[in-house]
């Protein structure tokens, strides 16, 4: 099993561009994540998912929407890039039954 | 917010000492769990210590937690050059199906 893929790894972007970042995961999981990891700030919530077709905000939603079309795909969207979105964006998933989380090895976003 | 909070934001030690990390939280929590964060890497689950428990051992590992004093710590005994990393411990809150993190212990163990 692959686990929590995230699809690109690393990405540069110029202020205003667009872009979507993907996350699968192959474990049937119920409930999807997506962080932000700033230095000094630890991870920060931005969208997450319980379920295939459902999305909620988390702590720091403005400027990104997300899709759960499918039931192991998550994906983030930036619809006009600035430069506060640099940051390494996580993805993750677990289980209604358990709490732990499985995470992805993030994707690195500069936004110029 | 931030409802957990690491203590101390980096420690330095030598292999075969045991390392301890605090993490205080503001609010009412259902469980607490410790993550590692290896070097540009994902975060890995370490254990998880739910709200009714006091205490939790996982091989070196070994997790307290004091719902009075809202805090926990992580003791990671005989530590190893392999144990460099960084600690985040995350709460779930009671209804919630997320966590909220913390900023990190930077563990550093040489050899």
């Amino acid at each position: 099993n692959a686990g929590v893929t995230q699809t690109p790894k690393f990405r540069v972007l110029k202020t205003g561009q667009s872009m979507t970042l993907l996350c699968a995961q192959d474990m049937n999981h119920e409930y999807m994540y997506w962080y932000r990891q700033d230095p000094g700030m630890g991870l920060r919530l931005i969208h997450y998912s319980v379920g295939e077709g459902t999305t909620a905000k988390g702590e720091v939603p403005d400027g990104y929407n997300v899709s759960r079309l499918k039931k192991q795909n998550f994906l983030l969207g930036l619809e006009s890039a600035a430069p506060s979105q640099t940051s390494v964006y996580f993805c993750a998933s677990s289980s209604h039954s358990s709490n732990e989380q499985f995470f992805g090895p993030g994707t690195r976003l500069t936004v110029l | 917010s931030q409802q957990g909070e690491e203590d101390p934001q980096a420690l330095s030690i030598q292999e075969g000492e045991n390392a301890t990390m605090n993490c205080s939280y503001k609010t009412s929590i259902n469980n607490l769990q410790w993550y590692r964060q290896n070097s540009g890497r994902g975060l890995v689950h370490l254990i998880l210590i739910r709200s009714n428990e006091r205490e939790k051992h996982s091989g070196r590992l070994r997790v307290t937690l004091d719902t009075s004093k809202k805090s926990s710590s992580l003791l990671i005994t005989a530590s190893r050059a392999a144990d460099t990393a960084s600690y985040f411990c995350a709460t779930m809150n009671s209804g919630y199906s997320t966590l909220t993190f913390g900023k990190g212990t930077m563990l550093l163990v040489s050899p």
